[in-house]
């Protein structure tokens, strides 16, 4: 069955590094996500890709976070200068419609 | 107005008993409900999802049961078993937007 993966499932960065979470979604899917769960907390949405762009982004996203989608397979998350609070778990999504997303097993980000 | 409301945070219930999560919304534009699974550790899990033109929905050992007019909508789980143990979350997106909106999550733990 199909699985959206990432790597590396734990990241450690010191504030202020920047750092790319990767995601491959699943091969035929269109739209793209990332959401982030702070440890014992609900998950929250970040942005939407779609069309090689930005559909929606919450405000969480702001200036320091940053997609991409460099190749047909790949999908990345990128912070720029880490902060302490930016420590979590952060999930890749895809879906081929709007209705359903898988999720991938996501990347621990400790900040230290 | 964009919130899930979640409960109970926790549940425990023995073997074959019926564990039952509920989640309040206020948003009518939502239109699509979906519940995920997550184990420790891992990405959530979708389990089963319902639009708002059936008031039931069935999968295996899963139901979701949709109260429109009351904007509620509740997960059951059939003759639940140890490893149905997992936190549950219900989340709400509708068709303008792209974004999944969660609930707090529900731990349940199936007593052997």
């Amino acid at each position: 069955e199909p699985e959206v993966t990432q790597t590396p499932s734990h990241q450690v960065t010191q504030m202020g590094q920047e750092v790319i979470l990767r995601c491959v979604p699943i091969s035929n899917h269109l739209y793209f996500y990332w959401y982030r769960q702070i440890l014992g907390q609900k998950v929250e949405f970040l942005v939407s890709f779609y069309n090689n762009e930005i559909s929606e982004k919450s405000e969480i996203f702001d200036d320091q976070f940053s997609v991409e989608r460099p190749d047909g397979s790949n999908f990345t998350l990128k912070i720029r200068s880490t902060k302490l609070e930016d420590s979590a778990m952060y999930f890749c999504a895809s879906s081929d419609n709007r209705a359903e997303q898988y999720f991938g097993p996501g990347t621990r980000l400790t900040v230290t | 107005q964009q919130q899930v409301k979640q409960s109970p945070q926790s549940l425990i219930v023995q073997k074959g008993g019926i564990p039952i999560i509920n989640c309040a919304y206020e948003n009518t534009a939502f239109d699509y409900f979906p519940w995920y699974q997550q184990f420790p550790g891992k990405g959530p899990a979708l389990l089963i999802a319902i639009r708002p033109d059936v008031s039931e929905k069935k999968e295996g050992r899963f139901t979701i049961s949709f109260n429109k007019s009351a904007k509620q909508f509740s997960l059951h789980i059939m003759d639940s078993q140890p490893g149905d143990s997992a936190t549950y979350f219900c989340a709400a997106s509708s068709s303008g937007t792209y974004k999944y909106i969660f609930g707090t999550g529900t731990r349940l733990k199936v007593l052997a």
